[in-house]
């Protein structure tokens, strides 16, 4: 069964420093998504990405995060200058259609573990 | 409530019996999802059920959702060691500006052999 990859699956990187973490999506999905977690708490929603753009975005994902769609197969998560509390655990999840009442379920990957030192 | 939270924030059940959990929302929603989730792995899609059905099946799982009470119940049945893990549901609606899927901070569920 076709799944989403995400790597790496542990990120240890000191405050102030860029990240990038890296999926694949299933391919023949449209939409795009990534979700973090901060141990503990609740899986939260940052961005949803369509035909190479926004979708949405949620208060979290203020100026420090960017999304891109380099090629046909990667998404990539870049946040720019971190903070300890962007600690946590990141999830990258594709769909074959967007939100709404017509919506499928997300596929999600395994996560990247991102600690802020 | 939250949108989207579960009940009972945990559940420790015997092998073979039924685990039921339940789920709370605020807004109008599209549809409701519960996810599965083992620890240190991501989430995997259970059931969704959209906002005009009342109850869904899947092999041993069963969901019912209540529009006007606003909730959603998962009833796992005849519990295997395996079904040891976190389970969430997400509600897809529009709130705070935007179209997503809201996730509760999830019931773990502990299927003692």
């Amino acid at each position: 069964e076709p799944e989403v990859t995400q790597t790496p699956s542990h990120q240890v990187t000191q405050m102030g420093q860029e990240v990038i973490l890296r999926c694949v999506p299933i391919s023949n999905h449209l939409y795009f998504y990534w979700y973090r977690q901060i141990l503990g708490q609740k899986v939260e929603f940052l961005v949803s990405f369509y035909n190479n753009e926004i979708s949405e975005k949620s208060e979290i994902f203020d100026d420090q995060f960017s999304v891109e769609r380099p090629d046909g197969s990667n998404f990539t998560l870049k946040i720019r200058s971190t903070k300890l509390e962007d600690s946590a655990m990141y999830f990258c999840a594709s769909s074959e259609a967007g939100l709404g009442f017509n919506s499928q379920p997300q596929h999600f990957g395994d996560g990247t573990r991102l600690s802020i030192l | 409530s939250q949108q989207g939270e579960e009940d009972p924030q945990a559940l420790s059940i015997q092998e073979g019996e039924n685990a039921t959990m339940n789920c709370s929302y605020k807004t109008s929603i599209n549809n409701l999802q519960w996810y599965r989730q083992n620890s240190g792995r991501g989430l995997v899609h259970l059931i969704l059920i959209r906002s005009n059905e009342r109850e869904k099946h899947s092999g041993r799982l069963r969901v019912t959702l209540d529009t006007s009470k606003k909730s959603s119940s998962l009833l796992i049945t005849a519990s295997r060691a395996a079904d040891t893990a976190s389970y969430f549901c997400a509600t897809d609606a529009f709130i705070g500006g935007s179209e997503k899927l809201v996730f509760g901070k999830g019931t773990k569920l502990t299927v003692n052999p």
